[in-house]
């Protein structure tokens, strides 16, 4: 199936720990992105690659590092687990570029912090 | 500051028509999505407007007014599988990125 995936689905951890959450695409997009949806349901940007390359970095706490091996695959590792960190991270890609370019979502990591 | 508002909730009758108001105020403003949220789920794209005027898709239609930073989502022939979040996101280009702000949603409940 063409789609986003992400690994783990639901995720529970201490706090202080450090976990990784894994995203894959096989749509062919060169653009990816992360996602973080809180209680609230607020969906809200924390980072974009394009062709591997940084292009969006928004306020995020140095402890969330994303790493792109490659234009298919971003993954978001997280050290130093916070209470404040629980909520579902959404993967997605897109085609980069102007026009009509709707982002995929994948099935979103839930994260709980114990 | 970029801001988009959206009712917090609405109800609507299976077989009606509703319709969700979004409006926003951003800058670099280059079009306007809609997704859908089914709860536990991953939002899903319903439409796209980048001009003003009316995208009709089946039973679902968006309308855009760039001039008054608003936007509809119409939804006709309401069925119960309607029932689900909806999201108005606009996108912007800064710093020649693009990136999508959400508002927070509208939860829509179909009753029968």
């Amino acid at each position: 199936d063409t789609a986003v995936s992400q690994t783990p689905k639901y995720l529970v951890t201490q706090m202080g720990n450090d976990k990784s959450i894994k995203c894959e695409q096989n749509l062919g997009h060169d653009t990816m992105y992360w996602y973080k949806q809180d209680s609230k349901k607020f969906l809200k940007i924390m980072f974009s690659y394009n062709n591997k390359e940084l292009i969006i970095n928004e306020t995020v706490p140095n402890r969330f590092s994303p790493k792109s091996p490659d234009k298919a695959h971003l993954n978001l590792h997280i050290n130093s687990l916070e209470l404040g960190d629980s909520a579902v991270y959404f993967c997605a890609s897109s085609q980069g570029g102007r026009g009509f370019q709707p982002q995929h979502f994948g099935d979103g990591t839930r994260l709980s912090i114990l | 500051g970029q801001n988009i508002d959206q009712p917090t909730e609405m109800t609507a009758t299976e077989g009606a028509i509703v319709q969700i108001n979004c409006t926003y105020q951003t800058s670099g403003f280059n079009g306007l999505f809609w997704y859908q949220q089914h709860a536990g789920e991953a939002p899903t794209f319903l439409s796209y407007n980048v001009l003003d005027g009316l995208e009709e898709k089946g039973r679902f239609s968006s309308f855009l007014s760039r001039s008054k930073g608003y936007s509809y989502l119409l939804l006709k022939e309401l069925q119960m599988k309607d029932s689900a979040s909806y999201l108005c996101a606009v996108r912007v280009e800064e710093d020649s990125s693009y990136k999508l702000i959400f508002g927070s949603g509208t939860r829509l409940l179909v009753r029968p």
